[in-house]
C-alpha cells in the first residue's frame, strides 16, 4: 500500500517564476493538507481540499493556490516566486468524517530552492 | 509570541541517556496534542497523540500534557542512535483529522553512540 506520494523531489526556480507540486493521497484517503516547512522551521499549515474544494486556509497570500482532481490527487501553485518561497512542501493525507489527526500521513516533501 | 514555542537545540545525549523534550503553548483552545519525527529530508512521521492531561506511554516513548501551564513533553528512554532526528510538536483545536495542526519550530536531536 504505498503511501503519499510527491513530485518531484526537488525543483529549483528563479525569482518570479511559477512552479506547480504534486501530491498522490494515501489509498483510501479523500482529504489532502499542505504545509510550508522553511528551513529550521516547523511545518505551516497552507490550505486543504475536500471533495475538490478549498475547505480551510491558512495565512498565506493568493499566490499560492490549489486544486483537487476527482480521484483525490492535488497540486499546489506558486506564483510569482519570491526568494522566502524556498521550503520544503509537505502534503498530508487524512479520510474526512470520524478521522482523527493520527490518521494524518505525509509525505517526504518536495524541496523548492528559489534563487 | 508565537502560539507554540519549542527550543530548537541541537540537542546532544549519550546513548542510553533520557531525553525530555518540551513546548509551551499560549492558545488554551488547543486540545489535541501530537508529537512527530522528521529524520532529514523526510516527512514528519507521529510518535505520539493525546488529549488529556497526564501521561501516556508507549515502548520507550512517554507523552505528558500539563493543560493548567499549558506544556508538553516527550521522554524518551533508553535513547539509541537511531532515535536522532528532529522532533516536532504539533496542536490542534480538534481531533478531527480535517483540523490543521499547529507545529513547534522542532528540537533536533542527537544520540552519540
Amino acid at each position: 500500500d504505498a503511501g503519499v506520494t510527491q513530485s518531484p523531489t526537488h525543483l529549483i526556480k528563479t525569482r518570479g517564476q511559477q512552479v506547480t507540486l504534486r501530491c498522490s493521497p494515501k489509498s483510501g484517503h479523500d482529504t489532502v493538507s499542505w504545509y510550508q516547512q522553511a528551513l529550521g522551521q516547523g511545518p505551516q499549515f497552507i490550505f486543504q481540499y475536500y471533495e475538490e474544494e478549498e475547505r480551510q486556509r491558512g495565512n498565506f497570500p493568493d499566490r499560492f493556490s490549489g486544486h483537487q482532481f476527482p480521484n483525490y490527487s492535488s497540486e499546489l501553485n506558486v506564483n510569482a516566486l519570491l526568494l522566502g518561497d524556498s521550503a520544503l512542501y509537505l502534503c498530508a493525507s487524512s479520510l474526512a468524517g470520524l478521522a482523527t489527526n493520527e490518521k494524518l500521513f505525509f509525505g517526504s516533501g518536495t524541496q523548492l530552492s528559489v534563487l | 509570541q508565537k502560539e507554540v514555542e519549542q527550543d530548537p537545540g541541537p540537542l546532544s545525549v549519550p546513548e542510553g541517556a533520557i531525553v525530555s523534550l518540551n513546548c509551551t503553548y499560549s492558545n488554551s483552545a488547543f486540545q489535541y496534542f501530537m508529537w512527530y519525527r522528521q529524520y532529514s529530508r523526510k516527512g514528519p512521521e507521529l510518535l505520539m497523540y493525546t488529549y488529556s492531561s497526564g501521561n501516556k506511554e508507549d515502548g520507550r516513548f512517554t507523552a505528558q500534557v500539563d493543560k493548567s501551564s499549558k506544556y508538553i513533553s516527550l521522554f524518551i528512554r533508553d535513547s539509541q542512535p537511531s532515535d536522532s532526528a528532529t522532533y516536532l510538536c504539533a496542536m490542534s483545536l480538534s481531533p478531527s483529522g480535517n483540523t490543521p495542526l499547529v507545529f513547534g519550530k522542532g528540537t533536533r536531536l542527537s544520540v552519540i553512540a
